[in-house]
């Protein structure tokens, strides 16, 4: 089955400064990858997501690219403000068939320093 | 339009009990997963429902089972539970075919004792 590593598990940066967060996957059938952010005691939030007919996204200071031929995939965030501080999961998704199953990254936790 | 509603939020449970936890969808969601998060594993799926159907399910034992209604609304029950059924379990609806995003719910604390 589909296995979903996520580095690096922790990150800590600085105000203002960019974060990159990487995932790899296994199964060369997944066609969906959407990354989600969790904050302390609140339910994960989906952010930004990507299909695999398209190699960029990008939604103002979050940017998801995707390397179909290497199997990762990225979330780059820009100008990062302490509330970006939270922990990050990617994942992703075999579709077809219509299932909705995602396996995800066991997640990085991002701080921002003021 | 109301999220997706778990209930109860939390639970504390002794080994060897059953729970039965709940999940409503977004009106018109049709699709509901189920996830168990804990700090050394992250989220782990369960199983997936579209349809009053079974339409995937995860690695976890038997103990763990889960229906669905005909208005969407979803159940989990595990059984016989153990001090490492301690987690949060996340409940989550879609609307296949218009958008693969998940809406998460915010999440029953099980604690087993």
């Amino acid at each position: 089955g589909e296995n979903v590593e996520q580095h690096p598990s922790t990150l800590s940066v600085q105000e203002g400064d960019s974060a990159v967060i990487k995932c790899t996957y296994s199964d060369s059938a997944s066609n969906y990858f959407p990354w989600y952010k969790q904050e302390l005691g609140k339910r994960p939030q989906l952010i930004i997501d990507i299909r695999s007919n398209v190699g960029e996204k990008k939604d103002q200071r979050i940017a998801v690219t995707l390397n179909k031929t290497a199997k990762h995939f990225s979330l780059h965030i820009t100008e990062t403000q302490p509330e970006d501080s939270a922990v990050y999961f990617c994942a992703a998704s075999n579709t077809q068939g219509g299932s909705e199953k995602l396996v995800f990254g066991k997640g990085t936790k991002l701080t921002v320093n003021p | 339009k109301a999220g997706v509603t778990q209930t109860p939020r939390y639970l504390i449970k002794t080994r060897g009990q059953q729970v039965t936890l709940s999940c409503s969808p977004i009106s018109g969601h049709r699709s509901v997963s189920w996830y168990q998060q804990t700090p050394g594993q992250g989220l782990q799926f369960l199983f997936e429902y579209f349809s009053e159907t079974q339409r995937n399910k995860g690695n976890f034992p038997g103990r763990f089972s889960g229906r669905q209604f005909s208005n969407s609304r979803s159940e989990m029950n595990v059984s016989t539970l153990e001090l490492g059924d301690s987690a949060l379990y996340l409940c989550a609806s879609s609307f296949p075919g218009q958008s693969y995003g998940y809406t998460f719910g915010s999440g029953t604390r099980l604690t087993v004792v």
